[in-house]
């Protein structure tokens, strides 16, 4: 059951640095998110994909890019890292939209440190 | 300005008490979700409640919406060490946003 499944797990960048962190669905989902997660803040919405083709900003963009490049799989990209974007980045998906209150599966998570 | 507001943020108590954790916003949200999240994994789903003034059980966790769909709260009936963990609720808006509080770390001791 491999569900959600995010790489790499950890990855120290120095600032200004580029990587991408890819994500993977098994599960048939219309809908992927990657969200950001920072002590006293909760999880906040980077960028979303509706559905295959289509990506949207969410709360907190700035800095990153995203590709939808199938249904199955939707990368993060961050072209010039900064130690404001140290966090845990994680990867979610939902069979539609969340609007509805649909259940949404997150993975792993992936632990960035910029330095 | 957090949108949805938890509290407390940090729960310490023995094994045993009874214990809630509130989800507060000023914002109406059509549906609002519980997760529970282990140290080293993502969150994952407990409840969903949809309609004003819902009220879902799951074994000794209740979990109850607000009459104006802008608050809910998680109650904890004789908590167990296994209980332990980040609490986080959510509230879905429009436009495909899941709005996340800033979560309750809650510590049953034995």
């Amino acid at each position: 059951n491999a569900g959600v499944t995010q790489t790499p797990k950890f990855q120290v960048l120095k600032t200004g640095q580029s990587m991408t962190l890819q994500c993977a669905q098994d599960m048939n989902h219309n809908s992927m998110y990657w969200y950001r997660q920072d002590p006293g803040m909760g999880l906040r919405l980077i960028y979303y994909s509706a559905s295959e083709g289509t990506t949207d900003k969410g709360e907190v963009p700035n800095g990153y890019n995203v590709s939808r490049l199938n249904k199955r799989e939707f990368s993060l990209r961050l072209e010039s890292a900064a130690p404001s974007q140290t966090s845990v980045y994680f990867c979610a998906s939902s069979p539609q939209g969340l609007f509805s209150g649909n259940t949404i599966y997150f993975g792993e998570g992936s632990w960035l440190t910029v330095v | 300005t957090q949108l949805l507001e938890q509290s407390p943020q940090f729960l310490s108590i023995q094994e045993g008490e009874n214990l809630t954790v509130y989800c507060n916003s000023s914002s109406v949200f059509s549906s609002l979700q519980w997760y529970r999240q282990e140290p080293g994994e993502g969150p994952v789903l407990l409840v969903t409640v949809v309609t004003g003034g819902e009220v879902k059980k799951l074994k000794r966790l209740t979990f109850q919406f607000g009459d104006a769909r802008k608050d809910s709260s998680l109650h904890i009936t004789a908590a167990q060490p296994g209980d332990t963990g980040l609490y986080l609720c959510a509230g879905a808006m429009r436009a495909q946003k899941l709005v996340f509080g800033q979560g309750t770390r809650l510590t049953i001791n034995p």
